[in-house]
């Protein structure tokens, strides 16, 4: 099993460009998390899905993030227009209902100039 | 809210030391999880606990979870450099399967 894949798994953008991160979940899964990482905040769920339904979306910070999922195998968070306050770790995970624990992916590190 | 803090919030061990991080939750826990995350990594699980009193231990690392489901503490018996990252403690969130993770304690360990 190749695990969670993210890519790219460095982006540098410049303020006011659209970012777009993706997530490709193990197979078999039926959960699917994103996740950003800072010093200041720690690890905050933004929003996650289940079956390909978003099923809690709170944590997204503002209407500049969408995220969406398309089909089983794959998800992506968007930032449209992107800050240097959204510079982070973003991480991608996934589980299903039978083993409640989550996998993570290698993350993807967003720096917006 | 839920609120899952754990102190301490870092920790500087020489090597062969032992290291406790204590996980404390506002409300009652279901169960709780712990994940590790190696620097420049991402975090991995570890274990889940589920009973109260529960102590589960995984060679020098010993998981604790209280009587009250309130907290939980992961315990490490002589160190080694391979111990170096942060830990989290999470908790069960507002949803069937979603977690809300602890605030994390960092693992330093000097040779």
């Amino acid at each position: 099993d190749a695990g969670v894949i993210q890519s790219p798994r460095h982006e540098v953008t410049e303020m006011g460009q659209e970012v777009t991160l993706r997530c490709k979940p193990i197979s078999g899964h039926d959960y699917l998390f994103w996740y950003r990482q800072t010093m200041m905040r720690g690890l905050e769920l933004l929003i996650y899905f289940n079956n390909n339904v978003p099923i809690d979306d709170s944590g997204m910070p503002e209407d500049r993030f969408s995220a969406k999922m398309p089909n089983a195998s794959f998800s992506t968070l968007k930032i449209q227009p992107s800050e240097p306050r959204d510079s982070a770790v973003y991480f991608c995970a996934s589980s299903s209902r039978s083993l409640l624990r989550q996998f993570f992916g290698p993350g993807t590190r967003l720096t917006v100039l | 809210g839920q609120q899952v803090m754990q102190i301490p919030q870092y920790q500087h061990v020489q090597e062969g030391e032992d290291f406790t991080t204590y996980c404390n939750s506002s409300t009652t826990l279901s169960n709780i999880q712990w994940y590790k995350q190696r620097p420049g990594g991402h975090p991995v699980f570890l274990i889940q606990l589920v009973k109260s009193g529960e102590v589960k231990k995984q060679k020098r690392l010993t998981f604790q979870f209280g009587e009250a489901k309130k907290n939980s503490s992961l315990h490490i018996t002589a160190t080694q450099t391979t111990d170096v990252g942060t830990y989290f403690c999470a908790g069960p969130g507002t949803g069937a399967n979603n977690l809300f993770f602890g605030t994390g304690t960092r693992l330093t360990v000097i040779p």
